[in-house]
């Protein structure tokens, strides 16, 4: 157990609403993911961070942004919400070292009607 | 660019038997290959890990072949229990490294699914 919590576990939320999910991790690992995972997709990464403030896009980083003030925190906001968003959210972190093995939470269930 | 396939069919196998899933990927040469398991309604969790110049590792009921000629690994489980059911990811470190990003790109998985 990595010590990673994601909150909300479920959310439903409307079309053209904002939203924000977050993660937090207890043991200061510098690398934070955030995924998406849908039938026939698999795992696709939205956005990823390495270090306080230093973020980059994934390859499906359209319609969300991210940020990390703090080493713990790494929140997912969806600006305005559409149906194609509606997913299972994962977050995860990577341990440093020859081959960074990922740690996952226990994940987001979003809908968006 | 970079693909990695699965077979997305799901794995049925008899509880006691041996189950080998495949992960191919093509189009570059990753430095390591990595196995998760994932649970219904879980994330996903580390399994294995093998590196480019390893052609095997073994943990417990669990094997890992890499055959970067093939650009093919071969995940196996022996002596099967119901209790192995559950969807099994590959993951490879992109092209360039994750040196700097951790980054994974990961296949869809094979589901397995061990019958008593």
């Amino acid at each position: 157990d990595a010590g990673i919590t994601q909150s909300p576990r479920h959310k439903v939320t409307e079309t053209g609403t904002p939203v924000t999910l977050r993660c937090h991790q207890t043991e200061n690992h510098r690398y934070m993911y955030w995924y998406r995972q849908d039938p026939g997709h698999g795992l696709r990464l939205i956005h990823y961070s390495y270090g306080v403030k230093d973020t980059d896009k994934g390859e499906v980083s359209d319609g969300y942004s991210v940020s990390r003030s703090k080493t713990e925190d790494f929140l997912l906001t969806l600006e305005s919400a559409t149906s194609s968003q509606t997913s299972v959210y994962f977050c995860a972190i990577s341990v440093a070292g020859v081959a960074y093995e990922q740690y996952f939470g226990p994940g987001t269930r979003l809908t968006v009607t | 660019s970079q693909k990695i396939e699965q077979n997305s069919e799901a794995l049925n196998i008899q509880e006691g038997k041996t189950a080998t899933l495949t992960c191919n990927y093509t189009n570059y040469s990753p430095a390591y290959l990595q196995w998760y398991r994932q649970d219904p309604g879980r994330g996903p969790v580390f399994l294995l890990l093998i590196r480019e110049n390893e052609k095997e590792k073994r943990k417990e009921r669990l094997k890992v072949t890499f055959d970067t000629t093939l650009k093919q690994s071969l995940f196996h489980i022996t002596a099967s229990q119901p209790a192995d059911s559950a969807t099994y990811l590959c993951a490879l470190d992109p092209p360039g490294g994750s040196s700097n990003t951790g980054k994974l790109i990961f296949g869809q998985g094979t589901t397995l699914q061990v019958k008593p």
